[in-house]
């Protein structure tokens, strides 16, 4: 994998669903994989900063599991609410020492009431 | 808290004006960034800058310069503008390599006619 994958690129569900998409990433020269939430209107938001094999975050319903040996990354929603729509991007920094990171094109999910 | 501010959330230009956006930081980050996104291509980076008049192209710097005089403000600069040029473009400041997150700014709009 050369680029940072995300699938789907859409989801819709129901209010109390709980749903998880998918970060793929280059499993090389790797050192931290990051989640960010951005809703519509507003600027993205950083969720979670991995950096560990095996690394399980939480906030809230949401939380993400990190494997850089296979090179993917789960985020997982757990009783999915409106206002958790959103589209979800993860981003990779391939090593980088300038800052900067390699974005997929995200999940755009929405939660139906 | 981290504050980044982007000088217009809505912009009209005429094809071929020269066009500057503004993008400052209040956080004393050594990292900013330029991205636009456009429907279905997520975000992609045209300029960063890891030091005071240091700038790095990213992946689409076509059309584009930079400027960063000081560490608190980064500038966009669309030479000549051009109808393709009409996008979101959102700015971005961390403040470490690799595990630091990085912080949005509010987006402009810009509409190029």
């Amino acid at each position: 994998i050369l680029n940072v994958e995300q699938s789907p690129q859409s989801l819709h569900v129901q209010e109390g669903d709980s749903t998880n998409f998918t970060c793929s990433f280059p499993s090389s020269n790797f050192y931290a994989l990051h989640w960010y939430r951005w809703e519509t209107a507003k600027s993205p938001e950083a969720l979670f900063v991995m950096t560990l094999n095996g690394d399980e975050k939480k906030k809230g319903r949401i939380s993400a599991t990190l494997n850089t040996k296979e090179g993917y990354s789960y985020l997982y929603i757990k009783g999915s609410q409106p206002e958790d729509s959103a589209t979800y991007l993860c981003a990779d920094d391939r090593g980088s020492t300038l800052g900067r990171l390699y974005f997929g094109r995200g999940t755009q999910l929405t939660v139906w009431p | 808290d981290v504050k980044v501010t982007q000088s217009s959330r809505y912009l009209v230009k005429r094809t071929g004006e020269k066009v500057f956006l503004e993008c400052v930081q209040d956080m004393d980050h050594e990292n900013m960034f330029w991205y636009r996104q456009d429907p279905g291509l997520g975000l992609r980076l045209i300029y960063f800058s890891y030091d005071v008049k240091m700038k790095e192209k990213g992946d689409i710097p076509e059309g584009y310069s930079v400027s960063r005089e000081k560490k608190e403000r980064f500038s966009l600069i669309l030479e000549s503008a051009s109808t393709n040029q009409t996008s979101m473009y959102l700015c971005a400041s961390s403040l470490l390599a690799g595990a630091g997150e990085q912080y949005f700014g509010p987006g402009t709009r810009l509409t190029v006619t």
